[in-house]
This record gives structure tokens, sequence and C-alpha cells, in this order.
């Protein structure tokens, strides 16, 4: 399975738009990106997930450049509430459904 | 409603003891996982049960039994407690195996003294 690799943290305030970026290099022709939130307390919670260019939901957008090598996961807009660990991970579909949790995005948002 | 639930939500108990996670999905998932999630916040996961048949099994102490009895439970029995085993414990669940879209449950603090 592919290692991928995240800053620890990111501040933001209340409005902006937040980038994060996760690192991929060893990513497999049949594997996907997804994203998953965690917020303190509680279990983490599907955000997206893409293959290739760029996959959008009511919640963020992902974009995923032509070599697959890295992927920006993009919240519009956060909010106090958007404060949680993001998680980036990486797996194909012949993997029984095993998801490999790196150390996450602490992303606090500040008023 | 709740999709995915766990009892206990907190569990103190002392080293040497018994003890039983239970877990209960109402989505009509047919894949139920186990993670654990340390103190330092890194999430691994443990087994991982389609139609109630062990498709994953991490290595994981066998003092760790899970068992599910139809494929709306796993439960999770830790026999001999440790201090190590100390952690938040996650069940979650898919549509199938072959999907990435889990769905947690609010997880099981285990506190060993």
């Amino acid at each position: 399975l592919a290692k991928t690799t995240q800053p620890i943290s990111m501040d933001s305030y209340e409005g902006q738009e937040v980038n994060i970026t996760c690192s991929h290099n060893n990513i497999a022709t049949n594997d996907y990106i997804t994203w998953y939130q965690q917020f303190p307390s509680q279990g983490p919670r599907f955000i997206i997930q893409g293959y290739k260019t760029k996959v959008t939901n009511e919640v963020a957008s992902l974009f995923i450049p032509a070599d697959r090598k890295s992927s920006t996961l993009s919240l519009p807009r956060v909010s106090l509430s958007d404060t949680a660990v993001y998680y980036c991970l990486v797996g194909g579909y012949n993997q029984g459904g095993k998801l490999i949790f790196g150390q996450g995005t602490e992303l606090s948002v500040k008023p | 409603d709740t999709a995915v639930s766990q009892t206990p939500k907190y569990l103190v108990t002392q080293m040497g003891n018994d003890k039983s996670i239970k877990c209960e999905q109402n989505l009509g998932h047919d894949t139920m996982y186990w993670y654990k999630q340390d103190s330092k916040k890194f999430l691994k996961i443990m087994f991982s049960y389609n139609n109630k048949e062990l498709i994953i099994n991490e290595t994981v102490p066998n003092r760790f039994s899970p068992k599910s009895p139809d494929k709306a439970h796993l439960n999770l029995h830790i026999n001999s407690l440790e201090l190590g085993d100390s952690a938040v414990y996650f069940c979650a669940s898919s549509h199938d195996r072959e999907i990435y879209e889990q769905y947690f449950g609010p997880g099981t603090r285990l506190t060993v003294t």
C-alpha cells in the first residue's frame, strides 16, 4: 500500500479556503485516493474519493494531477466547525477495504 | 437513528481482566471492521469481517478475538487486558469489502489500570 505524507498541522481563519496537500509517490495504477475527517472524540468520517483530475461534492473538492503522485483536498470557506484532523489514504479495490491511516493533518480554524 | 453504534462508550478495567466491546450497524452493510487508535492518534485496522467471514486479521495479539454472530454485529473480546491495550477502539462498516467509504462508530475508550 502506498505511503502518504501530509503536513502535521495547518492554521486557517473562518471564511478562508483551505488546501491540504498529500504526497503519495508510490501510488499504484489501481489505487484510489480517499480523504477522511475526524473530530475530537468521534470516529473518522468519509469526505471524498477520487482517481484522477477533479472530484467535487457538497463538502469539498479533490484535485489530482496527471501523475497522481499527490492530491489536494480543498475546503471552501471554512468555519470553526471544520477544525478537525484530515486523513489522506491511498488504496486499491483489491485489498478487502483495508484502510491505512497516516498521521493526518490537524486543521485549526480560528475566528 | 444511529448507523454504527458501540457499547460501552467508556470502559475502565484492571490489568488481567477480560472485557468485550459490542458493535452493531443498521445500514445493511456486508463488511465490518475494528480499528484501534492509540494515544498518538494513529488509527490502525485490526480485523475485518465480510458476511460473518474473517477477511482481515492484522498482527494483533491473540488475546483479541472478534466475533460476528451475524453481519450486523461485530464484537471484540479482549482477554488478560494489559496497560498497552488502553486506546480508543472504533468499529466501522462498509457496503462491501471493496468500498472505501466506511462508516465509523463513536468509539469505545478503554482504560486499563
